[in-house]
């Protein structure tokens, strides 16, 4: 079946350099994709989005890169903080309107003082 | 405003009991989600509802069953639970299926 995957479980940084996390998909039809970041004990929070329809998007320290051809998905963070350390997940819509938001499975991003 | 609201947020169940978990939200969202998260899992979605009065199967939806009576309200139920369903769950709204989704704080489910 086709799924959303992650290429690496575990990722450990400086504070200041920069960090970035990959996620892989293989639905051809998803259309949708979504970074969230969850922090232990909590529930995820939304990060950023990027429609099918963009290659790229920034937000506050952070920036989406879409590739399609490769169907790959990547998750920059800039000047990593130690604020940012927890687990991020990517996530796809491949049902369109029908709602089918899919995870991976996540990778921990560690952040060294 | 409360935003996503998830009753209760601990529970442990014997084996063979059933509960119902409650999601409320305050949105006025269309879109709701149950998922399940195991340790060192990602979230896997075990059912989902587009409006009132329907639901959806998702990814694991073996065990569960869901209703959606009211706009605000996703119930969860586990009719006869098992080990195998201890996990923590989260509930989730979205105003469509291609926008964001917001997560309550989760309920951690144990079955002994």
């Amino acid at each position: 079946g086709e799924s959303v995957g992650l290429h690496l479980p575990t990722l450990s940084v400086q504070e200041g350099d920069n960090s970035i996390i990959n996620c892989a998909y293989s639905n051809s039809a998803s259309d949708y994709f979504i970074w969230y970041k969850q922090e232990s004990g909590k529930g995820p929070q939304f990060i950023i989005d990027i429609r099918s329809n963009m290659d790229k998007r920034q937000g506050q320290r952070v920036t989406v890169l879409l590739n399609k051809t490769v169907k790959h998905l990547s998750l920059q963070i800039a000047a990593t903080q130690p604020g940012d350390s927890a687990v991020y997940f990517c996530a796809e819509n491949y049902g369109g309107s029908q709602g089918n938001l899919i995870f991976g499975k996540g990778t921990k991003l560690s952040v060294k003082p | 405003n409360a935003g996503v609201t998830q009753t209760p947020k601990f529970r442990v169940l014997k084996t063979g009991q059933s509960m119902t978990l409650l999601c409320a939200q305050d949105m006025n969202h269309e879109y709701m989600y149950w998922y399940r998260q195991d340790p060192g899992m990602g979230l896997r979605l075990i059912h989902y509802s587009v409006g009132e009065g329907t639901t959806a199967k998702g990814e694991v939806p073996d065990g569960y069953n869901v209703s959606r009576l009211k706009k605000q309200n996703f119930l969860l139920g586990l009719e006869s639970a098992a080990p195998s369903q201890t996990s923590v769950y989260f509930c989730a709204t979205s105003l469509t299926g291609n926008t964001e989704a917001f997560f309550g704080q989760g309920t951690r489910l144990t079955v002994v």
